[in-house]
C-alpha cells in the first residue's frame, strides 16, 4: 500500500525554540495532507488541512501563527511548531489522502512525539 | 452537530470473536473508516466502507448501514496482538474525518 513517512519520530527541545516536522508521501502524490495532534489517552484531533500550493485550513482553536504548515509540493508537507512550550508536548501525526476515483483512503505517518522541556 | 459513538472499552478472550459497534451522525457522508492503534503508535488502516454491506478482509470484517448510521468491526480468532484501540471515523461532505474516541480492546488468554 501507499507509504507516508514522517520525520523526526522523536524530538526534545527547549521551551521557546521552534521545531519542524516533515510529512512525505513516498509513492503517490497527495494534494491534501492532514495534521493531527493526540494527547495521552485522547483521540486524534484534526489541527489543519494542508492543500498543495495554497494556505492551510486550520480547525477552530488552533493558532495558525503558532503551527505553521507548508505544503510546497505534492509529496511534502511540513508542520513547524514555533516558540514551543511544554503544553505543546504531544504526539503529532500527519496523513495523506490517496485519491482513487471518488473515494479516498488516508495513510498515516509514523507520528512525531514532541517533548518540550 | 457531528458525532461518532463507540464503546470506550471491551474485553474478549483469545480465539473468540468480538464486534465493535459505531454509530455516526455527520453532515454528508463519504464513507466510514476503521483504524487500529497500538499505544504510542500512529493508527493503521483496517477498512473503508462506503456502500451498505459487509466487507471481509481475513480475520477482520466491517459492516455498514447508511440508513441507520451504523457500522461494526468484527474481529475473529482473536490474538493477543489484537489488543489495541479501534477507531471509527466517518468522512463528511467536506472529506473531513470525524473521529470517534476509540474502543480499547483488551484480549485475555
Amino acid at each position: 500500500g501507499a507509504v507516508v513517512s514522517q520525520h523526526p519520530s522523536w524530538v526534545i527541545c527547549k521551551s521557546g525554540t521552534s521545531v519542524k516536522i516533515e510529512c512525505r508521501s513516498l509513492d503517490f502524490q497527495a494534494t491534501t495532507m492532514f495534521w493531527y495532534r493526540q494527547f495521552p489517552k485522547q483521540s486524534l484531533m484534526l489541527m489543519a488541512t494542508s492543500n498543495e500550493g495554497s494556505k492551510a485550513t486550520y480547525e477552530q482553536g488552533v493558532e495558525k501563527d503558532k503551527f505553521l504548515i507548508n505544503h510546497a509540493s505534492l509529496t511534502l508537507s511540513t508542520l513547524t511548531v514555533t516558540s514551543a512550550h511544554p503544553e505543546d508536548s504531544s504526539f503529532y501525526i500527519c496523513s495523506a489522502r490517496f485519491l482513487e476515483g471518488d473515494t479516498g483512503e488516508l495513510f498515516f505517518g509514523e507520528g512525531s512525539r514532541l517533548t518540550v522541556l | 452537530g457531528q458525532n461518532i459513538d463507540q464503546p470506550t472499552e471491551m474485553t474478549a478472550t483469545e480465539g473468540a470473536i468480538v464486534q465493535i459497534n459505531c454509530t455516526y451522525q455527520t453532515s454528508g457522508f463519504n464513507g466510514l473508516f476503521w483504524y487500529q492503534q497500538h499505544a504510542g503508535e500512529a493508527p493503521t488502516f483496517l477498512s473503508y466502507n462506503v456502500l451498505d454491506g459487509l466487507e471481509e478482509k481475513g480475520r477482520f470484517s466491517s459492516f455498514l448501514s447508511r440508513s441507520k448510521g451504523y457500522s461494526y468491526l468484527l474481529l475473529k480468532e482473536l490474538q493477543m496482538k489484537d489488543s489495541a484501540s479501534y477507531l471509527c471515523a466517518a468522512l463528511d461532505s467536506n472529506y473531513q474525518l470525524i473521529w470517534g474516541a476509540g474502543t480499547k480492546l483488551i484480549i485475555k488468554p
